[in-house]
């Protein structure tokens, strides 16, 4: 399953919302999950099964979607929450990432 | 808390070979998948290959198959990568991750570079 991350790259103000959207080439049941990296870092789980905040992840993050389109939004975007994020889907085999989207500050 | 922690990258030449190693900590190795999880400078993340939990299931990634070769040892906590006739493609971080009860990643390792180069 291809996974294809929109737009690239993101400019957002802090205080705004982001909206990240991830999108398969076949369609499949909630088995997707978020990553945040930062520079330098490991990536960060985020969400899984589609909607689930993973332990200790704020409320301001959110995912949602089915079938081929999947969409990650932030509210109320925090200094913090510039990153580059993946998306993930862990329905079939080989498991596979989206490109990313680099969320920048405008 | 649970640590993993990856071992063993470093420069090779084209066609050469090294193995990775990931230690593990604060969780039953055993009852758990993992899985090696690569990114090449300034690019994206590729999984590579998980192992279940006894070793009994191994997955590769289709750039992988034939050339690398994950193992597991429940009795050092430790996961390996064995990575053979190496190309300049196969430079990047690798990462070790620890799956949850599905194969998404809750944890994961700092990362060790391995970079083919002559």
């Amino acid at each position: 399953i291809v996974m294809t991350q929109s737009p690239a790259t993101l400019s957002v103000s802090p205080g705004e919302r982001a909206t990240l959207s991830c999108r398969a080439s076949q369609s499949f049941s909630a088995n997707l999950a978020w990553y945040q990296q930062k520079p330098g870092q490991a990536p960060r789980l985020l969400i899984y099964g589609t909607s689930t905040r993973a332990t200790g992840i704020p409320t301001r993050f959110s995912g949602s979607g089915s079938g081929t389109e999947f969409t990650l939004t932030i509210n109320n975007l925090q200094s913090e929450d510039f990153a580059v994020y993946y998306c993930q889907q862990y329905s079939n085999w080989p498991l596979t990432f989206g490109g990313g989207t680099k969320v920048e500050i405008k | 808390e649970v640590q993993l922690w990856e071992s063993g990258g470093g420069l090779v030449q084209p066609g050469g070979s090294l193995r990775l190693s990931c230690t593990a900590s604060g969780f039953t190795f055993t009852d758990y998948a993992l899985s090696w999880v690569r990114q090449a400078p300034g690019k994206g993340l590729e999984w590579v290959s998980a192992i279940s939990r006894g070793a009994d299931t191994i997955y590769y990634a289709d750039s992988v198959k034939g050339r690398f070769s994950t193992s597991r040892d429940n009795y050092k906590n430790t996961l390996y990568l064995q990575l053979n006739s190496l190309r300049a493609e196969d430079t990047a971080v690798y990462f070790c991750a620890k799956a949850d009860y599905s194969s998404f990643f809750n944890y994961w390792g700092q990362g060790t570079l391995v970079t083919v180069s002559s």
